[in-house]
């Protein structure tokens, strides 16, 4: 079985300029979550999406907003890139993303603002 | 809100000693994960445990969870370099979908 999947795997912008990251979740998996991880921060939970539904959301601004697909396909966005939004974006699925919550992360895409 | 607190944050070890990973926290999460994540990658999950008391190996991990469901620990025996990693606990708490990530143990063996 596949894993989860996350498109681009490192991506440079400058601030201002918007960003689109893509993560395929394990195939049957409905539920796709978004995290930021950073040094100082650690992995912090941006949000959930359980059949196209965001069901969850983290303490981060509403420059970041996300969607979900029929296939369970997720994207989050990020506009008006600003220095600090520098961090790996993980991109985690689990089959219900609730009861036990087992979730299965992707490699990441590494954003770099400049 | 809920917070996990991991410690040490960093430790440096040679090959064959023992060592213990704490994941602490005032709140109460129904199952708590490990997971383990190496530079350019993420997280791969190790363990989940869900009952208070719960101790579960994994060749020469030994996870335990908390009677009360609020912490934890990974205890390594006889570590290898192929140990060396970024540890993190994860607490899921009733069905958000959401998990608390502690702050992670960087962990070092020497050869």
């Amino acid at each position: 079985k596949a894993g989860v999947t996350q498109t681009p795997r490192y991506l440079i912008k400058t601030r201002g300029q918007q960003v689109t990251l893509s993560c395929s979740p394990i195939s049957g998996h409905r539920s796709v979550s978004w995290y930021q991880q950073t040094p100082g921060q650690g992995l912090q939970f941006l949000f959930e999406y359980f059949s196209e539904t965001q069901r969850n959301k983290g303490n981060f601004p509403g420059r970041f907003s996300g969607r979900q697909f029929s296939n369970s396909r997720s994207e989050m966005n990020v506009s008006t890139l600003e220095l600090g939004d520098s961090a790996l974006y993980l991109c985690a699925s689990s089959v219900t993303g609730t009861g036990l919550n087992e979730q299965f992360f992707g490699p990441g895409t590494r954003l770099t603002v400049l | 809100t809920q917070l996990l607190e991991q410690s040490p944050q960093f430790l440096s070890i040679q090959e064959g000693e023992n060592l213990t990973v704490y994941c602490n926290s005032s709140s109460v999460f129904s199952s708590l994960q490990w997971y383990r994540q190496e530079p350019g990658e993420g997280p791969v999950l190790l363990v989940t445990v869900v009952t208070g008391g719960e101790v579960k190996k994994l060749k020469r991990l030994t996870f335990q969870f908390g009677d009360a469901r609020k912490d934890s620990s990974l205890h390594i025996t006889a570590a290898q370099p192929g140990d060396t990693g970024l540890y993190l606990c994860a607490g899921a708490s009733g069905n958000t979908g959401k998990l608390i990530f502690g702050q992670g143990t960087t962990l070092q063996v020497k050869p």
